[in-house]
């Protein structure tokens, strides 16, 4: 299975600050990556799709590049909201995977 | 409403069974693929399951393959999963999600609250 990993762990900054996460897969999954943002007690909420795709009603501020096997999400000027966990997932093969995500915490 | 509701979850033993059931509402649910996505306590994602919009193909993990089932039934705008053989490690929240149009949105696009799920003796 492809392995998608996340980086860093937790990324601690302050609210007006730029936010750059990494997910990194073991093998080439093309453009198929997607982010989701997760807040505490919450479901998953799709952000960007097909690794630069900002899903409806996402605000500008988030964006993601990336192809093949390195992917960034970029959050341009952290909102309070912002601060939650973001998970990468591919569905270039079977079975769907996800990273294991990455905490955006207030410094 | 567009949503998805989840129900079914609950305390079970080990080895025991229990049917998840998502209701989906505001949509022609038909018409989208869904998925099983579960979050052990304090941990990350985890994809389980996949079934296309006829209920004709699903796809698992290798962790419950053999062991969860999926299915829908579109008259009733239904989503299942049917856990059998449930271990100490299935513990989770447990939601549904739908995929997005093919084409338009690559992801999955609604997600429903989440039921828990707890294999305990």
């Amino acid at each position: 299975e492809i392995v998608l990993t996340q980086s860093p762990a937790t990324l601690s900054l302050s609210p007006g600050e730029r936010a750059t996460l990494s997910c990194r897969a073991s093998q080439s999954v093309s453009s198929q990556l997607t982010w989701y943002q997760q807040r505490p007690g919450q479901a998953p909420r799709l952000l960007i799709y097909d690794a630069s795709n900002r899903a409806t009603g996402i605000p500008a501020r988030f964006s993601g590049s990336g192809s093949g096997t390195d992917f960034t999400l970029t959050i341009s000027s952290l909102e309070p909201e912002d601060f939650a966990v973001y998970y990468c997932q591919q569905r270039n093969k079977w079975p769907l995977t996800f990273g294991g995500g990455t905490k955006v915490e207030i410094k | 409403e567009v949503q998805l509701v989840e129900s079914g979850g609950g305390l079970v033993q080990p080895g025991g069974s229990l049917r998840l059931s998502c209701a989906a509402s505001g949509f022609t649910f038909s018409s989208h693929e869904m998925n099983w996505v579960r979050q052990a306590p304090g941990k990350g994602l985890e994809w389980l399951s996949y079934i296309d919009t006829g209920g004709s193909t699903t796809q698992y993990t290798d962790s419950v393959k053999g062991r969860f089932t999926i299915s829908r039934d579109n008259a009733k705008s239904s989503l299942y999963l049917q856990m059998d053989s449930l271990r100490a490690e299935d513990t989770a929240v447990y939601f549904c999600a739908r995929r997005g149009v093919r084409g338009v949105c690559e992801g999955f696009d609604l997600w429903g609250q989440g039921t828990m799920v707890t294999v305990s003796s």
